[in-house]
């Protein structure tokens, strides 16, 4: 499967400032996703990140929030723009491989003051 | 939209019993149900998936089965080792090409020495 590495792998950032999280992946890959999961809980998709065109998002989550951009087949990035407290989660990216399998990137742990 | 649920939430075992976590999705248009598991501070690993023209798949210890009538699938796990305890996610995707998967809200496996 394809190596995907996340940047930051963690961080602690200050209430209303942004971070902008890097997803890398070694090879092309056509489908990639961000996901958020909260402390003790289960994954949530928060968009689509389709390349060369605005991401697709899910119900409960906004491009002012979370803008992404994906410029090629093998780098995305997801922002989380002013942030509370609440946004406090890991976030993770993913890329879908083979017969729609799905991989995981290591997450980007976030916390915020 | 597709709605999962997983049952236990949590399940502790001993050594060398055998496991099971079961899961309900909504959408009839499913055809593809992967398990996750994740390691404490790790990210979500795939260790099985089961399509839908498939009743049952096996890799060593681990087994999918799927009952599309009654649209309930679910992961077994036999001979259990203290490295198998971990948080279990299932998960559903369906329709025409590829399509996001829904999570289940996890089952966090204890396996006692």
């Amino acid at each position: 499967s394809a190596v995907i590495s996340q940047k930051p792998s963690r961080d602690i950032c200050q209430r209303g400032t942004s971070l902008t999280i890097q997803c890398q992946v070694d090879s092309q890959v056509t489908m990639m996703f961000w996901y958020r999961q909260q402390p003790g809980q289960s994954l949530t998709l928060i968009a689509t990140a389709n390349q060369g065109s605005e991401a697709t998002y899910e119900s409960g989550f906004v491009i002012d929030k979370f803008p992404i951009s994906r410029p090629n087949l093998t780098f995305s990035t997801l922002t989380v723009s002013n942030m509370s407290p609440e946004d406090s989660s890991i976030y993770l990216c993913s890329v879908v491989q083979g017969a729609n399998e799905q991989f995981f990137g290591p997450g980007t742990r976030l916390t915020v003051l | 939209g597709e709605n999962v649920e997983q049952h236990p939430s949590t399940l502790s075992v001993q050594e060398g019993d055998s496991a099971v976590i079961k899961c309900t999705y909504s959408d009839s248009a499913s055809n593809y149900f992967p398990w996750y598991k994740q390691e404490l501070g790790k990210r979500p690993q795939l260790i099985i998936d089961i399509r839908s023209n498939v009743g049952e798949k096996k890799d060593q210890r681990i087994a999918v089965t799927l009952n599309k009538t009654a649209k309930h699938f679910s992961l077994h796990i036999t001979e259990t080792q203290p490295e198998d305890s971990a948080v279990y996610f299932c998960a559903a995707s369906g329709g025409s090409g590829y399509s996001t998967l829904t999570f289940g809200k996890g089952t966090m496996l204890l396996v006692s020495p």
